[in-house]
């Protein structure tokens, strides 16, 4: 059964730079059907898509927050990682690896996340 | 402010029908991108609910569906349980392939 693994230091300060790595087991990153990405949640608040790679390389990212992020994609080793530059307190939060099901003609719908990691705390702090 | 608009709360009593609604617009819900429903309970990753609008993943009781309609789509519970006290969001697709969630729902069962 396939499984995502988030990992990556927990306190990051000011103004650095967050990076989080998601390891993929059980299963094959290189796969038509998805997408792989990055959602966050602050404390006590909502979701937020942050954006997702597909494992030839290409992105998406939520525009709000286009001009901090990179994911980027190793399949050799099976990881997709997460940079995300100059940040807050507001970037404070639970981030959460995900397997997003892509517009590869095979599911009846498409873009939603049907596998989630379970989540690392990131704390921002100088 | 969240892309999609839910209310922040509903309650209703063990066996009653709630329904939470999801506000989208001509970019997202509007533009034809299915809605997806997720649930989590405190602490734990959010689980996919329903999918595509109104499909349950395996092991999702039929007590639990979906709908849309234009701009908005909705999620009903019926036969309400105290274990389904927990947070509801809706997602879509926006335009750029990039999702989009809902505030949030908390789910009070009384």
């Amino acid at each position: 059964q396939l499984q995502l693994q988030e990992s990556g230091p927990g306190l990051v300060k000011t103004s650095e730079t967050l990076s989080l790595t998601c390891t993929v087991f059980g299963g094959s990153i290189s796969s038509y059907t998805y997408y792989w990405g990055w959602i966050r949640q602050p404390p006590g608040k909502g979701l937020e898509w942050i954006g997702t790679i597909y494992y030839s390389g290409s992105t998406y990212y939520n525009p709000s927050l286009k001009s901090r992020v990179t994911i980027s994609v190793d399949t050799s080793k099976m990881q997709f990682s997460l940079n995300l530059n100059s940040v807050t307190a507001a970037d404070t939060a639970v981030y959460y690896c995900a397997r997003i099901l892509r517009d590869s003609g095979y599911s009846a719908s498409y873009g939603y996340v049907d596998l989630w990691g379970r989540g690392t705390l990131v704390t921002v702090s100088s | 402010q969240s892309v999609l608009t839910q209310p922040p709360s509903v309650s209703g009593a063990p066996g009653q029908r709630v329904t939470i609604s999801c506000t989208g617009s001509s970019s997202n819900i509007g533009a034809g991108y299915d809605v997806h429903w997720y649930q989590q309970l405190p602490g734990t990753a959010p689980k996919l609910l329903i999918y595509g609008n109104n499909n349950r993943p395996s092991g999702v009781p039929d007590r639990f569906s979906g709908s849309k309609s234009g701009t908005s789509a909705s999620l009903a519970i019926t036969g309400l349980l105290a274990e389904d006290e927990a947070d509801y969001y809706c997602q879509s697709y926006d335009s750029g392939l990039v999702g989009v969630f809902g505030g949030g729902t908390k789910l009070t069962v009384l």
